[in-house]
């Protein structure tokens, strides 16, 4: 079965460094999406990405985020600057129709 | 805003039933069910398109009022294999064209089949 797959599944940076996340979708996936989980509260969308370029973000989708489709198989999140509240499970997900497939995240834990 | 979901937690004997609801102040296109193990990424169980809609899933089944605003999911004869955490994810409008789509979760409910 397809699978959205992220890397790494865990990173641990110091605050006000810089993170990139990578997330590869499944391959004839056309709409790319970021969503955040702190510890123990539910998901939250960041953001969507169609057509290479955003579609929508939510208010939590700063300026200290952005993200990229560099080469057309890889989709990632960058995080410039990051903070302690940044620490969270990252998730990316994918869809063709209705159905999201997300990846297993990346455990981002700021110090 | 988000869905909110009732109850918080519930504590089941395997083969017991639960109901799970989520309920929304706004206008509601769809409402998806998802299944999240400790530490694991959500998986998808169903998706509801139109009011007045079920579905069902094995035992586990979900019904869909849009007058109301609102969408259960029903677990028949818990399994151990049910525990998680439930999210009802909710899309309050239609996109034109493609299915590009914001989803907005509810906090969850988080399920514990005991044997």
């Amino acid at each position: 079965e397809p699978e959205v797959t992220q890397t790494p599944s865990h990173q641990v940076t110091q605050m006000g460094q810089e993170v990139i996340l990578r997330c590869v979708p499944i391959s004839n996936h056309l709409y790319f999406y970021w969503y955040r989980q702190i510890l123990g509260q539910k998901v939250e969308f960041l953001v969507s990405f169609y057509n290479n370029e955003i579609s929508e973000k939510s208010e939590i989708f700063d300026d200290q985020f952005s993200v990229e489709r560099p080469d057309g198989s890889n989709f990632t999140l960058k995080i410039r600057s990051t903070k302690l509240e940044d620490s969270a499970m990252y998730f990316c997900a994918s869809t063709q129709g209705s159905q999201a497939f997300f990846g297993q995240g990346t455990r981002l834990t700021v110090v | 805003q988000q869905p909110v979901q009732s109850p918080q937690a519930v504590i089941l004997r395997e083969g017991e039933d639960a109901v799970i609801n989520c309920s929304s102040s706004k206008a509601l296109y769809s409402v998806h069910w998802y299944r999240q193990k400790h530490g694991e990424a959500p998986v998808f169980l169903m998706i509801l398109l139109k009011g007045g809609e079920q579905k069902g899933h094995e035992k586990i089944s979900a019904s869909f009022n849009e007058k109301k605003q609102q969408s259960s999911l029903y677990l028949t004869a818990s399994q151990l294999s049910y525990s998680g955490t439930y999210f009802c994810g909710t899309e309050s409008k239609m996109n034109s064209g493609g299915s590009n789509y914001k989803l907005t979760f509810g906090k969850g409910t988080l399920l514990t089949v005991n044997p």
